[in-house]
């Protein structure tokens, strides 16, 4: 079975600047998927940036990035010039591809931007 | 293009009386399942499916029963509801399974239920 830890419940950060949310993960499986998804007030949840486990590169899209450590199961997200539209809880998520579409999720780190 | 489309959105319910989530895709997605969310605990799969007449359990499938007769429907039983059960439910759906093109999961948004 596979666990996600997100060991920052709650998170600030000024608008314009830069943060960094942490999420690290347990698993015996090398074809795996993990996620960074937004959730706002409206309760939708949004996928924010995917990376494939098999992939050496950061996936990027836009102010978005993360910092993916395959060994030390490590997969922070960067989020680059802060908008006030980023404040959100944020959720990390992980999908083994030998297993189905099943997310296991950690539980969640809320950003709050502040102008 | 309606996407994901859950219904009710919001729920109230007293202790022992049932009721069905109902959760409807347009993509012809073949993966359908359910979550939930409690605070601080982020989503829990209950049930999923991987096509039409397929079933499976999740995580957390106690209390709840699923049925997928169409490609495009997923409902979600609760036949005794109980307080343990005040959530937000997520359906959400994706493109095949293990040969899923991204592994993207498209989610409604959401229902909540809360059992007195």
């Amino acid at each position: 079975a596979q666990t996600v830890t997100q060991s920052q419940p709650e998170m600030s950060v000024q608008e314009a600047e830069t943060v960094t949310l942490s999420c690290t993960y347990d698993t015996s499986e090398n074809n795996y998927y993990l996620f960074w998804y937004k959730q706002p007030p409206s309760r939708q949840m949004i996928l924010v940036i995917r990376q494939e486990a098999y992939k050496q590169q950061n996936a990027t899209e836009n102010r978005f990035s993360v910092n993916f450590q395959k060994a030390a199961k490590s997969f922070s997200l960067k989020i680059s010039d802060s908008q006030l539209g980023d404040t959100a809880m944020y959720f990390c998520a992980f999908m083994n591809r030998n297993a189905g579409n099943m997310l296991t999720f950690g539980g969640g780190t809320r950003l709050m931007v502040k102008p | 293009n309606a996407g994901v489309t859950q219904t009710p959105k919001f729920q109230v319910l007293k202790t022992g009386q049932s009721m069905t989530l109902q959760c409807a895709q347009d993509m012809n997605h073949e993966y359908m399942s359910w979550y939930r969310q409690d605070p601080g605990m982020g989503l829990r799969l209950i049930h999923y499916s991987v096509g039409a007449g397929i079933t499976d359990q999740g995580e957390v499938p106690n209390g709840y029963n699923v049925s997928r007769s169409t490609t495009e429907d997923f409902p979600l039983r609760l036949l005794s509801a109980a307080p343990s059960q005040t959530s937000v439910y997520f359906c959400a759906s994706s493109y095949g399974s293990v040969t899923g093109v991204t592994g993207e999961l498209f989610f409604g948004e959401g229902s909540r239920l809360t059992v007195l």
